[in-house]
């Protein structure tokens, strides 16, 4: 079976520095994404993470223990506009089917 | 370009209609999916496409039939929906091949159904 972790929800303020932590159990894992999520829109790709390690993409970061099922995603120097839900999601098995994690809303404060 | 379009953006529509959602994209990706999600739940797979296949069908009812007609379009048919089945559905697409598997979504269509 698939199962993703991932907290509810998270508070920061802004211009401080936030990780968003996902634990998965998924059989056939190929890989992690992160997407972002405002509320009323689709969710945009951030990031994706196939072997262990960090991936650096500006303010935002992916890291990747496959053998520890665990990942996380910090965002650097918050933004208001960084408020949104964070959908932690495995690809797995020959159909790459993408399962999700039920997303944490990250509240940006002034 | 990373588009993948979807129309309508909304829809309104009794349990007796019969309507259907389209999804379009033009970068060659080879695989398409349609998810459904309600407000503040994740997006649940509801079926995928590969080479315009069907591979996978997420034990969804009868009333939703996909039609991939080509490579680059899908299509949602809906009829004799139920209230419940009011909800966002996202389309979105794929290259189904080892390291290019990111998934790009539509902007949606939120459908309710009264």
């Amino acid at each position: 079976g698939q199962n993703i972790d991932q907290p509810t929800e998270m508070t920061a303020t802004e211009g401080a520095i936030v990780q968003i932590n996902c634990t998965y159990q998924t059989s056939g894992f190929n890989g992690l994404f992160w997407y972002q999520q405002h509320a009323g829109e689709a969710p945009t790709f951030l990031s994706y993470n196939v072997l262990d390690g960090l991936e650096e993409k500006g303010r935002f970061s992916s890291f990747l223990s496959r053998s520890k099922g665990y990942s996380y995603l910090l965002l650097k120097e918050l933004q208001m506009k960084d408020s949104a839900s964070y959908l932690c999601a495995a690809i797995s098995g020959s159909a790459r089917q993408l399962t999700f994690g039920s997303g944490t809303q990250l509240t940006v404060l002034p | 370009d990373t588009e993948v379009t979807q129309t309508p953006k909304h829809l309104v529509m009794g349990m007796t209609n019969k309507k259907s959602l389209k999804c379009e994209q033009h970068m060659g990706h080879r695989a398409m999916y349609w998810y459904k999600q309600k407000a503040k739940k994740p997006p649940e797979l509801m079926f995928v496409y590969s080479y315009e296949k069907l591979s996978i069908n997420e034990s969804v009812p009868s009333r939703f039939s996909p039609e991939c007609p080509n490579s680059s379009l899908l299509n949602l048919h809906l009829h004799a929906l139920q209230p419940e089945d009011s909800a966002l559905y996202l389309c979105a697409s794929s290259h189904p091949t080892g390291g290019q598997e990111t998934q790009y979504f539509g902007p949606g269509t939120r459908l309710l159904v009264l």
